[in-house]
């Protein structure tokens, strides 16, 4: 079984530019997770899609970022325009359904560097 | 709210030693207890839960942890070990029920010395 899929693996950018994220679920995944990982700081989750729709972003910061799961499959994840404080690894997650213990599986993550 | 605390950021212990992941939650209702572990450029796996039943749960690979509701702690053991351990481990708390999120604590390094 293939696991999650990101892309690209790592980025740098300047501040003020943007960026996107790409993520490829586990086949058959219906709940998407995008969390935000600072150096020294666990994952802080940025939104969780069920199927298409929005189940959570409250702390997505709208005014910057975006995402958005079309067909219920792949997702994106924007920034724009960037800031040094974006400075993370993005990390993409799903799982069979959501209900709060169900296991969640991750990608490998985007380290993105903004300078 | 939930919130999860993990003390100790790096813990470092010789191979084939016991070891103690310390992990304290906080939530006012009950709780699903995760432990998730991360090797160097890779995402995480989950390496144990608790969601009921026995308090002590236990890993393929012979990390166990122990829900102490009194003392609110999910602290990660094992008694012996090995270089291939060496890794950052996220303790992690949710609640039952629909749409819960998952909150990760800071994570602790653990550095298994040769």
């Amino acid at each position: 079984e293939a696991g999650v899929a990101q892309s690209p693996r790592y980025k740098i950018i300047e501040k003020r530019q943007s960026v996107a994220f790409w993520c490829n679920p586990i086949s058959g995944h219906a709940t998407l997770y995008w969390y935000q990982q600072i150096l020294g700081q666990g994952p802080k989750l940025l939104i969780q899609f069920q199927n298409n729709g929005v189940v959570d972003d409250s702390q997505l910061p709208k005014d910057r970022f975006s995402a958005e799961r079309l067909k219920g499959v792949d997702s994106t994840l924007k920034i724009q325009p960037a800031k040094l404080e974006d400075s993370a690894v993005y990390l993409c997650a799903s799982s069979l359904v959501d209900s709060g213990h169900n296991e969640q599986f991750f990608g490998p993550g985007t380290r993105l560097t903004v300078l | 709210a939930q919130s999860v605390t993990q003390l100790d950021s790096q813990v470092p212990v010789f191979e084939e030693a016991p070891v103690e992941l310390r992990c304290n939650y906080s939530s006012s209702v009950s709780v699903y207890l995760f432990w998730y572990v991360q090797y160097p450029n890779q995402g995480l796996q989950l390496l144990l839960k608790y969601l009921s039943g026995s308090t002590l749960v236990e890993s393929i690979n012979g990390f166990e942890a122990e829900f102490n509701k009194s003392q609110t702690s999910f602290h990660l053991r094992k008694p012996s070990v090995h270089i291939s351990d060496t890794a950052e481990y996220f303790c992690a708390v949710s609640r039952p029920g629909g749409y819960q999120k998952v909150t990760f604590g800071t994570g602790t390094k653990l550095q298994v010395i040769p």
